[in-house]
């Protein structure tokens, strides 16, 4: 079945500790989404790829990172984690269309959830 | 710009009665909505869609909703709420016309579904 995979489901770093979580997809969407959901709250854009285009939202930390090596990989890489990064991070995928960078249907992976000792 | 307000953070009904949950949106263009549903340390699954189709969308696990354009809503409904039907549940709104900002989507703040048995 065609899906939105994230690795590890459950991690745990140190303060300050460098930290990369993962996704993928076999949907071969052109558009891959990273979010963040803290306890209770929606989630919350940090940013987005449409192909190899980066979209960061206004707002996002710097010490947030992304990269994408190809249509079916996408991480995201906290440089120093803060107590204040434990949360869920959600990855998601939809189709794009054409040349216009349209919002459509979002696809969801389950979720790593990120523990900062 | 587009915005999303879900007018209840908890709906508790009894197994067995309609569920209601409202959702009022902004929008400047011409609005796709969806709601989501969260199952606890899960990922988003949607349940429906509104692409300015059919103003009464139906969708998954017997939930359904209804576009009102001059009431800015798209509220949730299922006439015989299910004990797997407690959740968090998300409306959402994307915008089609705001110029190729595939900026995500809008979410609301969630409401909190209690089934009582």
């Amino acid at each position: 079945d065609a899906m939105v995979i994230q690795n590890p489901r459950y991690q745990v770093t140190q303060f300050g500790k460098p930290v990369t979580l993962s996704c993928s997809q076999t949907l071969n969407h052109n558009v891959m989404y990273w979010y963040q959901q803290k306890s209770s709250q929606a989630p919350k854009l940090l940013f987005h790829y449409y192909d190899k285009d980066f979209n960061n939202e206004a707002d996002t930390p710097d010490n947030f990172q992304s990269r994408r090596p190809n249509t079916s990989f996408c991480f995201l890489d906290i440089r120093s984690p803060g107590l204040g990064d434990a949360a869920m991070y959600l990855c998601a995928t939809s189709r794009g269309g054409g040349g216009a960078k349209i919002s459509d249907e979002q696809f969801f992976g389950p979720g790593t959830r990120l523990t900062v000792l | 710009a587009q915005s999303v307000t879900q007018l209840d953070s908890h709906v508790s009904v009894s197994e067995g009665t309609p569920v209601l949950l409202r959702c009022n949106y902004s929008s400047s263009y011409s609005p796709s909505l969806f709601w989501y549903v969260q199952h606890p340390n899960k990922g988003l699954q949607l349940l429906l869609k509104y692409t300015s189709a059919a103003t009464l969308v139906k969708g998954i696990n017997g939930f359904e909703a209804e576009f009102k354009k001059s009431e800015t809503s798209f509220h949730l409904t299922k006439p015989s709420a299910h004990m797997s039907d407690a959740a968090e549940y998300f409306c959402v709104v994307t915008d089609w016309g705001s110029g190729g900002g595939a900026d995500g989507l809008t979410f609301g703040k969630g409401t909190h579904l209690i089934i009582q048995p």
